[in-house]
């Protein structure tokens, strides 16, 4: 079967750094995406890795390792506006969308 | 960025009525729609895929005839939730791409349905 794992929950401290992981087993593999959502809110696009190494926007990296079958986001410079759930996505080789269950990540002041 | 739109965003009905919710990607065309239901505190489940000019794709265990999707044109799909249950209640969202299949989807506002 398909199967996407990430951690439930996550908590950091405002300013700190966090790396949220992500393993995959998929019938093929045709992109991994990562997407933040805030309660009540549909998720928004954050990153899309389809090659193997990291990929950087601002504050937010992601890396792909596709012989591991593993992603992980990575959140810099820590604001409270970051608390919500990070989605982990993977594309499979007929183009669906397979998604993780989320990971909600609470940040303390 | 390509946008994705939803409407209504919430919507109250009472049981035994239908409910049909829009979805339009306003500045690209998308032959193919995906409709997702979330539960709170969990993923969200694919329901079933909306083509264009044909029939909808529905999931393993998701029932087309209480969860109508019509995708009549390149821009507009729409999910109908028949008389609806207080079961049926819960965020509805959906998704498109402009057609490049290395883009992301790109999500609508979702729509908090609850059933009374």
């Amino acid at each position: 079967g398909q199967n996407i794992d990430q951690p439930t929950e996550m908590t950091a401290t405002e300013g700190a750094i966090v790396q949220i992981n992500c393993t995959y087993q998929t019938s093929g593999f045709n992109g991994l995406f990562w997407y933040q959502q805030h309660a009540g809110e549909a998720p928004t696009f954050l990153s899309y890795n389809v090659l193997d190494g990291l990929e950087e926007k601002g504050r937010f990296s992601s890396f792909l390792s596709r012989s591991k079958g593993y992603s992980y986001l990575l959140l810099k410079e820590l604001q409270m506006k970051d608390s919500a759930s990070y989605l982990c996505a993977v594309r499979d080789s007929n183009y669906q969308l397979i998604w993780g269950a989320g990971t909600k990540l609470i940040i303390k002041p | 960025g390509a946008v994705v739109s939803q409407h209504p965003s919430r919507v109250i009905c009472k049981s035994g009525t239908s409910v049909k919710i829009e979805c339009r990607s306003l500045d690209f065309q998308a032959t193919t729609m995906f409709w997702y239901r979330q539960f709170p505190k969990q993923s969200l489940m694919l329901m079933a895929t909306s083509n264009e000019g044909s029939k909808a794709t529905y999931e393993q265990g998701v029932e087309k005839d209480k969860f109508l999707i019509n995708h009549a044109s390149l821009t507009l799909s729409t999910l109908t939730v028949t008389s609806a249950h207080p079961e049926d209640s819960s965020f509805y969202i959906c998704s498109a791409s402009p057609g490049d299949v290395n883009t992301e989807a790109f999500f609508g506002q979702g729509t908090r349905l609850t059933v009374v």
